[in-house]
């Protein structure tokens, strides 16, 4: 079964500074990844996904992620942090070999917290 | 475009009384999905619906049930509530042919007390 694991239940740091968020998978074969955002009483917001080709994927907002099967890592990065990015970071998978069925694994959540 | 919209925004309930959870899907998709967050967890799939039909099912009991009416909207059903059914209640919509490797696009919620 796919599972991911977000270490980390908070991350703080500094406007301005670069930021990582982490995340690692257990899947069968090669993962589809994806990092979703979330406001307060708000939805998840898609960031970005990994699904093949370069490990460094580009997303939304200026966020990036660093996709590493060795390490089996798929760590969300931002150069210069906002105040606005604070928010609850989620890490998912997905199963490739179910093509049709989008089930969502999600991992506990990441609060981001930038401070002024 | 209109996104993803669930109703109601709230709401309040007794053990042993059921609920329905409303969601319109973004315009052109043709998939929905629901979610069930806990406080302080990751959402947990129940299903999903294509076609009017059941595809994909989570680890939930039966007393969680769902429906996709032709115009692609999505009800989900919760009978004999527990206390534990308390959460946030996200449902998410898609485009059936993207398969696995499309993104989801999630409505605001649905929080659920069960007093």
């Amino acid at each position: 079964a796919q599972s991911v694991a977000q270490p980390e239940d908070q991350v703080k740091v500094a406007e301005g500074n670069p930021l990582t968020v982490k995340c690692t998978y257990s899947v069968s074969g090669n993962p589809y990844l994806f990092w979703y955002v979330q406001y307060p009483n708000r939805g998840l917001q898609f960031l970005l996904k990994y699904i093949t080709g370069d490990n460094l994927v580009k997303g939304s907002y200026g966020f990036e992620a660093e996709f590493n099967k060795s390490q089996t890592s798929f760590h969300l990065k931002k150069p210069s942090a906002l105040v606005s990015d604070s928010a609850l970071y989620f890490c998912a998978v997905r199963d490739p070999r179910n093509t049709g069925f989008q089930k969502l694994v999600f991992g506990t959540g990441t609060r981001l917290l930038v401070s002024p | 475009d209109a996104g993803v919209t669930q109703s109601p925004t709230h709401l309040i309930k007794t053990r042993g009384q059921q609920v329905t959870l409303r969601c319109s899907p973004k315009s052109g998709h043709d998939t929905v999905s629901w979610y069930q967050q806990a406080l302080g967890q990751g959402p947990q799939f129940i299903f999903q619906y294509y076609e009017e039909e059941e595809r994909q099912r989570g680890n939930f009991p039966d007393r969680f049930s769902g429906h996709q009416f032709p115009n692609y909207s999505s009800e989900l059903n919760v009978n004999a509530l527990l206390l534990g059914d308390s959460a946030l209640y996200l449902c998410a919509s898609s485009f059936w042919d993207r398969g696995n490797t499309g993104e989801l696009f999630f409505g605001e919620g649905s929080r659920l007390t069960v007093l």
